[in-house]
């Protein structure tokens, strides 16, 4: 079963708008992780927030993190083209567990 | 690096016959994943090994699915026999300290 949910499953905005995508997720993790998939390929890692941060930036993304809420966004400023591709939130229990487990996604296009 | 690499990248056969699909994880990692991702179920974690044994395979859907890894540079993902339900993207990850790195998949149409 997935651990994480997506919200929203699809979003279309024009370039140069900010994205913002919402995890939600039901059990405790020791980090919540953020992946992006381009069509026809593999998944890559955007970034990794733990349990005990409320907040990362890497370049043009923000990720924030609320445990009490079970609920981690994602926020893409400025988008572009480029960015289009489906967005993954990924949860791991930790504690040496590696069992990771994906949401469904969310599903950006940005128009140029 | 070359990256986790898969093979083959597509394979298409009939039900009943028996597919493999093959992983190279990145060296030095230590954990080996195994997802299958449908439009309708989406990343399904089918299996798991850390330091080539297998941890968790409540993922794996039914008999017909093995997997295995006989060292730390090799892993495989057999099914037999198959059926078209079976019709997916198998994508093999491996990882050191949290952050999956994923091969280009394996696209499999059992017809």
């Amino acid at each position: 079963s997935q651990q994480g949910e997506e919200d929203p499953q699809a979003l279309s905005i024009q370039e140069g708008e900010n994205a913002t995508m919402n995890c939600s997720y039901k059990t405790s993790i020791n980090n919540l992780q953020w992946y992006r998939q381009n069509s026809g390929r593999g998944l890559v890692h955007l970034i990794l927030i733990r349990s005990n941060e409320r907040e990362k930036h890497s370049g043009r993304l923000r990720v924030t993190l609320d445990t009490s809420k079970k609920s981690s966004s994602l926020l893409i400023t400025a988008s572009r083209a480029a960015d289009t591709a489906s967005y993954f939130c990924a949860t791991g229990p930790g504690g040496g567990y590696q069992k990771v487990t994906f949401g469904i996604g969310t599903k950006l296009q940005v128009i140029p | 690096d070359a990256g986790v690499i898969q093979s083959p990248r597509h394979e298409v056969t009939e039900m009943g016959q028996e597919v493999t699909l093959r992983c190279k994880p990145i060296s030095g990692h230590n954990s080996l994943f195994w997802y299958r991702q449908t439009m309708m179920r989406g990343l399904e974690l089918l299996i798991y090994f850390n330091n080539n044994v297998p941890i968790d395979d409540s993922g794996m859907p039914e008999d017909r699915f093995s997997a295995k890894m006989p060292n730390a540079s090799f892993s495989t993902l057999k099914i037999q026999p198959s059926e078209p339900r079976d019709s997916a993207v198998y994508f093999c990850a491996s990882s050191l300290a949290g952050e999956l790195f994923f091969g280009e998949g394996s696209r499999l149409t059992v017809l």
